[in-house]
């Protein structure tokens, strides 16, 4: 099945500096990738995702990358904010017909230091 | 929010005893999930179900079992709560093919 390695599992950043979080992935079947917000006491809530016919997607100060050759997809979130932190999840999915078969990396929680 | 209900947000119970944790939802969504999460383990999936009364496996489902009688209704049983089963449980819903949407969670400690 698939697996999704995500680094590093906490990230500490000044406020307004970049922060990047990296996972990858195993299985080439997979073709969709959400990323996912979760704060403290809340559920998981999807901040963007992206297909595999796209290289790069981006919303405002959050863009997500993806190199399928080599396997690895990036979260970058520019000009943080306090309210940016939380933990982040990445996942794979080899389809977007059902949840079922997503798979979740471990986490990374971030702190935003004002 | 989407709506989702969790209930009981939080719960402590003895090992043995059964539990039953239930996830209502408003907004009809085909697919509903049980996921657990632990520290280092991320989100894993313990059963979901893709309609009334069709259920089937996730992840992690020794232990657990699930009923969904109503589209709005999803019910997660540990039939003999043990130590291990101690995690914080989240539903979700999804469509099938957009995102999924998930509740505010449980907080299930086995003593």
């Amino acid at each position: 099945g698939e697996n999704v390695e995500q680094h590093p599992s906490t990230l500490s950043v000044q406020e307004g500096d970049s922060a990047v979080i990296k996972c990858t992935y195993s299985d080439s079947a997979s073709n969709y990738f959400p990323w996912y917000k979760q704060e403290l006491g809340k559920g998981p809530q999807l901040i963007i995702d992206i297909r595999s016919n796209v290289g790069e997607k981006k919303d405002q100060r959050i863009a997500v990358t993806l190199n399928k050759t080599a396997k690895h997809f990036s979260l970058h979130i520019t000009e943080t904010q306090p309210e940016d932190s939380a933990v982040y999840f990445c996942a794979a999915s080899p389809n977007s017909g059902g949840y079922q078969k997503v798979t979740f990396g471990t986490g990374t929680k971030l702190q935003v230091i004002p | 929010d989407a709506g989702i209900t969790q209930s009981p947000r939080h719960k402590v119970t003895e090992t043995g005893t059964p539990v039953t944790l239930r996830c209502h939802q408003t907004e009809n969504h085909r697919y509903m999930y049980w996921y657990r999460q632990d520290p280092g383990h991320g989100l894993r999936l313990i059963h979901y179900s893709y309609g009334v009364k069709d259920t089937d496996k996730g992840e992690v489902s020794d232990g657990y079992s699930v009923s969904r009688s109503k589209t709005e209704d999803f019910l997660l049983t540990l039939e003999s709560a043990t130590s291990s089963q101690t995690s914080v449980y989240f539903c979700a819903i999804s469509t099938g093919t957009t995102e999924a949407f998930f509740g505010q969670g449980t907080r299930l400690t086995v003593v």
